[in-house]
């Protein structure tokens, strides 16, 4: 079946420093949507993006969508404490739009 | 804003027992959605609906049923909990397809 794999599982950082999760998905997806947990909390809905090759940023929050639509990005930059927890990518396969299909996540740890 | 609530936050029972998880959302939305989070799989979709007394299986279904009689809300069934039913359960709804997804704060589910 259909998988979403992120890497890594889980990042330490200095506050400050950048961070990027990486989003790979075994077949090309119509969209993909990115998610925050927080510690103790529920997924949060991000961004969206539909259109290959598609970037779109929110203040220190940089999201890309891959030319063939099989891969995701997220960077953050400069992170700050209040950025700790985990990111999910999810997406629609093209054969199927009817399931999201998440990632394993990436859990951010920032140290102050 | 949107809210999506769960019965309870923390759940524990005995195996065979039948327990009931619910979930009821405030905004009208057509589809309602079951997951279960462990570590390291992300969130795995065990059921959704698109419609009152629609249903259709997710990834994972085995052990489970639903039910939804009523748009608002989406009842998630384990007919005998087994201790591999152990597990962090979020309920999600969203207006349409492939439209954003707001969760519920989770229940979690210890099965002795």
């Amino acid at each position: 079946g259909q998988q979403v794999m992120q890497i890594p599982q889980y990042q330490h950082v200095q506050e400050g420093e950048d961070f990027t999760t990486y989003c790979n998905s075994s077949t090309t997806l119509s969209n993909i949507q990115w998610y925050k947990q927080r510690p103790g909390g529920h997924p949060v809905f991000l961004i969206q993006l539909v259109k290959s090759g598609e970037v779109k940023k929110q203040k220190r929050l940089t999201f890309q969508f891959g030319e063939a639509k099989k891969n995701s990005s997220l960077h953050i930059t400069a992170t700050q404490t209040t950025d700790v927890g985990t990111y999910f990518c999810a997406g629609f396969s093209r054969g199927n739009t009817d399931k999201l299909i998440f990632g394993t996540g990436t859990r951010l740890q920032v140290f102050p | 804003d949107v809210k999506v609530t769960q019965s309870s936050r923390y759940l524990v029972k005995r195996t065979g027992e039948k327990v009931f998880l619910e979930c009821v959302q405030d905004m009208d939305h057509e589809n309602m959605f079951w997951y279960r989070q462990d570590p390291g799989l992300g969130l795995r979709l065990i059921y959704f609906s698109y419609d009152v007394k629609m249903k259709e299986k997710g990834d994972i279904p085995e052990g489970y049923s639903v039910s939804r009689e009523k748009k608002e809300r989406f009842s998630l069934i384990l007919e005998s909990a087994s201790t591999n039913q152990t597990s962090m359960y979020l309920c999600a709804s969203s207006w349409g397809h492939q439209e954003t997804q707001y969760f519920g704060p989770g229940t979690r589910l210890l099965v002795l």
